[in-house]
């Protein structure tokens, strides 16, 4: 299984500028997520799914879009990139259901994005 | 809110040291969790506990769940320069919240 990845590894773009940061699993996970990491703040929740065609809003979901097509996929599309959305992000999933072993995400290697 | 303080917020420890780390929680949890991010590379779950008072260990590393809920702590025994990394702590209360982290470095 290659597990949780994640492309592109680094990108740099300008203000204003829109991307889709692509994730995929292949462990048939129903739920997924997205995070960012900076410096100092742990990860904060952008956007998750627990299934093909349900996702929800994180803790810091505005100027991020998502969907979930496939169990496989979960992109990330910034609509208006801006300086404050430099960052590194994370895909992360689980097994979904009641089971306590959602909580045990399995995350991709990130993508580092400067937006300048 | 759901406040997840971890510390130290670094360390530099002697090869064969045993160190330890801890996060508390301004709520209850449920769930702890903790991970390791090596550099470049995303965070691999190292333990989850799911009780409190549990104790898990994974090779040379033992996590335990607070018996109050509000706490759990990681323990390294006899640090080797591959423990090297950032450390992380994750609960779930009412959402999943990340500590900030625990950057290790090993000195040799």
């Amino acid at each position: 299984n290659a597990g949780v990845t994640q492309t592109p590894k680094f990108q740099v773009l300008k203000t204003g500028q829109s991307m889709t940061l692509q994730c995929a699993q292949d462990m048939n996970h129903e739920y997924m997520s997205w995070y960012r990491q900076d410096p100092g703040m742990g990860l904060r929740l952008i956007h998750y799914s627990v299934g093909a065609g349900i996702t929800d809003q994180g803790e810091v979901p505005n100027g991020y879009n998502v969907s979930r097509s496939t169990t496989e996929d979960f992109p990330l599309r910034l609509l208006s990139a801006a300086p404050s959305q430099t960052s590194v992000y994370f895909c992360a999933s689980s097994y979904g259901g009641l089971a306590e072993r959602y909580n045990e995400q399995f995350f991709g290697p990130g993508t580092r994005l400067t937006v300048l | 809110g759901q406040q997840l303080n971890q510390s130290p917020q670094s360390m530099f420890i002697q090869e064969g040291e045993d160190v330890s780390m801890n996060c508390t929680s301004s709520s209850i949890f449920n769930t702890w969790l903790w991970y390791k991010q090596d550099p470049g590379e995303g965070p691999v779950l190292l333990i989850a506990l799911y009780k409190a008072g549990e104790l898990t260990s994974n090779g040379r590393l033992t996590a335990q769940f607070g018996i109050t809920r509000k706490d759990s702590f990681l323990n390294i025994s006899a640090s080797i320069p591959s423990d090297v990394g950032i450390y992380f702590c994750a609960g779930r209360g009412y959402k999943l919240s990340f500590g900030a982290g625990t950057t290790v470095t090993v000195r040799a």
